[in-house]
């Protein structure tokens, strides 16, 4: 079947642009999470979504970064006024059900 | 505070030997372990997981290992193969009640190469 799907696959911005990433979780998944990996790190944990219950986004690095999730599937992650140290890969999680999660492959993206 | 540790950046075996990585967390509160393998420019990928209720758990040629006390994981590969050279990801989760949003906090990687 279908996995989790994100695009663009690659985005290069200018600094102090506005970004939006998309993300289609597997269909039927309840539980979806944004995390991120900068250049040599792990994956640092941003926001998840559960459900209509609020969503928890207790990793969102600053009040730039925002996102939603419309009719409990498709997921965006907004970026404001990108930053150089935004620069990342931005990978999207999909779970039937904890703890295991299922990722897309990911927007790089690089802020200039 | 890094709670999920991977000290070795690398490793590099031989096709046909054994892989052991390495795994290490400090927060008492994981109690479900997972290991994700990652190729460039994909996602990562799920690979076997285990419980804290167990202390290995086997899935054909991989075998995590899980020793609470000493709070450290290890994932086995026999025989290694090329194809499984790849960036290892071990990740926990906390899956207690009260809200937890099952987030799982990874660790920075191990690069396995396989050599023929």
């Amino acid at each position: 079947g279908a996995g989790v799907s994100q695009s663009p696959s690659n985005k290069v911005t200018e600094k102090g642009k506005d970004v939006e990433l998309r993300c289609d979780p597997i269909s039927g998944h309840t539980a979806l999470y944004w995390y991120r990996q900068s250049l040599g790190q792990g994956l640092e944990f941003l926001i998840y979504f559960q459900g209509n219950s609020a969503p928890d986004k207790s990793g969102l690095p600053s009040d730039r970064f925002s996102a939603e999730r419309t009719g409990g599937s498709v997921s965006t992650l907004t970026i404001q006024r990108t930053q150089q140290e935004d620069s990342a890969v931005y990978l999207c999680a999909s779970s039937p059900g904890p703890p295991l999660q299922y990722f897309g492959p990911g927007t790089r993206l690089t802020v200039t | 505070d890094q709670q999920v540790k991977q000290n070795s950046p690398s490793l590099s075996v031989q096709e046909g030997r054994i892989s052991i990585l390495n795994c290490d967390y400090t927060n008492s509160m994981f109690d479900y372990f997972l290991w994700y393998k990652k190729y460039p420019a994909e996602g990562p990928t799920f690979l076997i997981s285990i419980s804290s209720i167990k202390d290995k758990n086997e899935d054909g040629r991989f075998t995590v290992f899980l020793n609470k006390s000493a709070k450290h994981l290890s994932l086995h590969i026999v025989p290694s193969q090329p194809g499984d050279s790849a960036v290892y990801f071990c990740a926990a989760s906390g899956t207690g009640s009260g809200g937890s949003n099952y987030k799982l906090t990874f660790g920075k990687g191990t690069l396995l190469t396989v050599n023929p």
